[in-house]
């Protein structure tokens, strides 16, 4: 079975500050991993999601994401944060032939002006 | 395009009340979830549906929850009878067949239970 690892509860970084959320999974196969945010009183986005080829992703609002098969990781990044980006983020594993997702626990970002 | 519709945002009731939430999927997509938010236990997943057809439910918690997928465009997630510790967010989530399609959420029902 799959399972999702956010070591980071909490993290706070200044506006304008680079940002690295940690997120580990174990599954044996190649999984499909995914990454959504969610603000305050909303549902969950999607931000990015990585199934195969290039292992750096491309998602929306500036963020980005590395597969790295080596070490179980799918890492969220941001060059230079705003002040908009303060949310809930969660990292999720699927793979081949389920549906279900499996969802860490979530980091909470908070951004000092 | 149109996202997933839930309602109503916000419940309020007293304990021992039925409680029905609603949920309208993206058209076309085949799968439908139903998800519980806490401070305390996270996302879960109560529930899933195939083409209208209960896949999994081994997330939900009690009897006293049930859901039901009348049609492709509609789903309800029903409490009878309600109790404070089922005060959480629920979400509603769609997506299309395959593991790697993304769930799209809706806004979710704020339910708390007095």
């Amino acid at each position: 079975a799959q399972s999702v690892t956010q070591p980071d509860i909490h993290i706070t970084v200044s506006e304008g500050a680079s940002l690295e959320l940690r997120c580990n999974y174990s599954y044996g196969a190649t999984p499909y991993l995914f990454w959504y945010v969610q603000s305050p009183g909303q549902g969950l986005q999607l931000l990015l999601k990585y199934f195969s080829g290039d292992t750096l992703v491309q998602g929306i609002k500036g963020f980005e994401a590395e597969f790295k098969r080596s070490q179980s990781s799918f890492n969220l990044r941001k060059p230079s944060v705003h002040w908009s980006d303060a949310a809930e983020y969660f990292c999720a594993v699927g793979r081949q032939g389920a549906q279900k997702l499996v969802f860490g626990q979530g980091t909470r970002l908070t951004i000092n002006p | 395009d149109a996202g997933v519709i839930q309602s109503p945002r916000h419940e309020v009731t007293e304990m021992g009340q039925e409680v029905t939430l609603r949920c309208k999927p993206i058209s076309g997509h085949d799968y439908l979830f139903w998800y519980r938010q806490t401070m305390m236990r996270g996302l879960e997943l109560l529930i899933y549906f195939n083409n209208n057809v209960p896949i999994d439910d081994s997330g939900m918690p009690e009897d006293r929850f049930s859901a039901k997928m009348p049609n492709a465009s509609f789903s309800t997630l029903k409490i009878q009878p309600s109790e404070p510790r089922d005060s959480a967010v629920y979400f509603c989530a769609s997506s299309l067949a395959g593991g790697n399609q993304p769930q799209h959420f809706g806004d979710g029902t704020r339910l708390s239970i007095l």
